[in-house]
């Protein structure tokens, strides 16, 4: 149980481009959402925390409109990375927790890993 | 602001080794404490979840403790396996909030 899906697995695309991400709770309904960005050898960052029906909570020194998130469904967010350049090539990672303000553990998705050329 | 760090970077031992993997936070007034797992290119498995008002956790040869006054948490696992070899990640909870702070992680090696 607690499965989270991501998709897709890997993209590459141009510079200049929007890149759409899902991430999908298979097994649970996702209350809250959590979408990370991992640079190499770095630790997972934080972007944004989103709540099902309402606008998503960025982290400080996140553009929320470079990084739109949609969280429509409380089995569905997604996060799209706006007129993309190569310095946001990263592992994007998203995490959803079945309980209101994730106050329980957070199961995470297998990852998105986005080349930008 | 909560800071995560771990110690050591990486680690290389030998197959049947028991070993320590340490976490350290700055903010003590943590939610929980995680620790996961991370294989090359993947997303995360969690390994242990430790509540605030608790003191370890156990789930196999992995057993994890919290001390939240001196702000350490450590991962023990007993009889390496060279199956263990991955990236563990210790997160700890920003303040009374549901926000993860994570560390670098700590690349651990088992030798056959």
């Amino acid at each position: 149980g607690a499965v989270v899906s991501q998709h897709p697995s890997r993209v590459i695309c141009k510079s200049g481009t929007s890149v759409k991400i899902e991430c999908r709770s298979l097994d649970f309904q996702a209350t809250t959402m959590f979408w990370y960005r991992q640079f190499p050898k770095q630790s997972l960052m934080l972007m944004a925390t989103s709540n099902e029906g309402s606008k998503a909570t960025y982290e400080q020194g996140v553009e929320k409109d470079k990084f739109l998130i949609n969280h429509a469904s409380l089995t569905l967010s997604t996060l799209t990375v706006t007129s993309a350049h190569p310095e946001d090539s990263s592992f994007y990672i998203c995490s959803a927790s079945p309980l209101a303000g994730g106050l329980d553990t957070q199961y995470f998705g297998p990852g998105t890993r986005l080349t930008v050329l | 602001k909560q800071e995560v760090t771990q110690i050591p970077a990486a680690l290389s031992v030998p197959e049947g080794e028991n070993l320590v993997l340490n976490c350290s936070f700055t903010d003590s007034a943590i939610y929980n404490l995680q620790w996961f797992r991370q294989d090359p290119g993947k997303g995360l498995t969690s390994l242990l979840l430790i509540q605030s008002s608790q003191r370890e956790q156990t789930s196999g040869r992995l057993n994890a403790s919290l001390d939240k006054s001196s702000g350490r948490s450590t991962l023990y696992i007993a009889a390496s396996q060279p199956g263990d070899s991955a990236t563990y990640l210790c997160a700890a909870t920003q303040g009374g909030s549901e926000k993860l702070v994570f560390g670098k992680g700590t690349k651990l090696t088992v030798n056959p």
